[in-house]
C-alpha cells in the first residue's frame, strides 16, 4: 500500500495569513493526489484533485501544486470558514490511502 | 443535484452483523463506480472498499476482508455494505462516496455519513 504522510499535523493560523500543507508519498504517484476539507461533524469535501486542478465552486484562494512524491496545499489568505482538517489522497492504486490529515486552527 | 444518503448504522454488539446501505440520486447510479471510507471517532480517514460500476470488481481493504461485502442494486440506486463479524476497531462513521473520473481520480460527492457502534 502507498503511505501518505502530511505535515504539519496541526497549524495555527490568523485570518488572512498564507498557509501551505505538504503531502508526500511512499512511492511516486505521478499526479494523482487530491485534496479534501472536512468540518467537524461533516463529510469530506474535494478541494482539488490530479494535485492543481481546483473542484467546481471552491475559492481561488486554495490551490495545489507537485508530482511524484511530494505535493503541496496552498490556501492564500485565510478566512474563517476555511478552519478545519485537510487530507490528501492518493490514487494511483488501490488501497486509495489517505494521509493522516492537518487540522488547521485559530 | 447529487445526493447520497447512507442508512444502516447502530448499535451492535462484537460478532454481530449490520449492513449499511447508500441512496443515491440526481445521476446515472449504473455510471459509477463507488466507494465506503470509515471513519473513527476523532481519527482520520480510511479506505474500505470499491465497488465498479456494474457491479463486476469490487476491492476490501485488508482490515475488512473476509468479513465486509460490497454490493449493489443499479435498479435501485443503492450502494450496501455488509459487515459480518464485528469487532471493536471497525467502530466508525461509515460514508459512501462517487468515484469521478474526468481529469483525473477522485471522490467527488459524499454521503453524511452513518455511525457505526460496535460494544458490548
Amino acid at each position: 500500500d502507498i503511505q501518505m504522510t502530511q505535515s504539519p499535523s496541526s497549524l495555527s493560523a490568523s485570518v488572512g495569513d498564507r498557509v501551505t500543507i505538504t503531502c508526500r508519498a511512499s512511492q511516486s504517484i505521478s499526479s494523482y493526489l487530491n485534496w479534501y476539507q472536512q468540518k467537524p461533524g461533516k463529510a469530506p469535501n474535494l478541494l482539488i484533485y490530479a494535485a492543481s486542478t481546483l473542484q467546481s465552486g471552491v475559492p481561488s484562494r486554495f490551490s495545489g501544486s507537485g508530482s511524484g512524491t511530494d505535493f503541496i496545499l496552498t490556501i492564500s489568505s485565510l478566512q474563517p470558514e476555511d478552519f478545519a482538517t485537510y487530507y490528501c489522497q492518493q490514487t494511483y492504486s488501490i488501497p486509495y490511502t489517505f494521509g493522516q490529515g492537518t487540522k488547521l486552527e485559530i | 443535484e447529487v445526493q447520497l444518503v447512507e442508512s444502516g448504522g447502530g448499535l451492535v454488539q462484537p460478532g454481530e452483523s449490520l449492513r449499511l446501505s447508500c441512496a443515491a440520486s440526481g445521476f446515472t447510479f449504473s455510471n459509477y463506480a463507488m466507494h465506503w471510507v470509515r471513519q473513527a471517532p476523532g481519527k482520520g480517514l480510511e479506505y474500505v472498499s470499491a465497488i465498479s460500476s456494474n457491479g463486476g470488481s469490487t476491492y476490501y481493504a485488508n482490515s475488512v476482508k473476509g468479513r465486509f461485502t460490497i454490493s449493489r442494486d443499479n435498479s435501485k440506486n443503492t450502494l450496501y455494505l455488509q459487515m459480518g463479524s464485528l469487532r471493536a476497531e471497525d467502530m466508525a462513521v461509515y460514508y459512501c462516496a462517487r468515484w469521478g473520473s474526468e481529469g483525473g481520480y477522485y471522490f467527488d460527492y459524499w454521503g453524511q455519513g452513518t455511525l457505526v457502534t460496535v460494544s458490548s
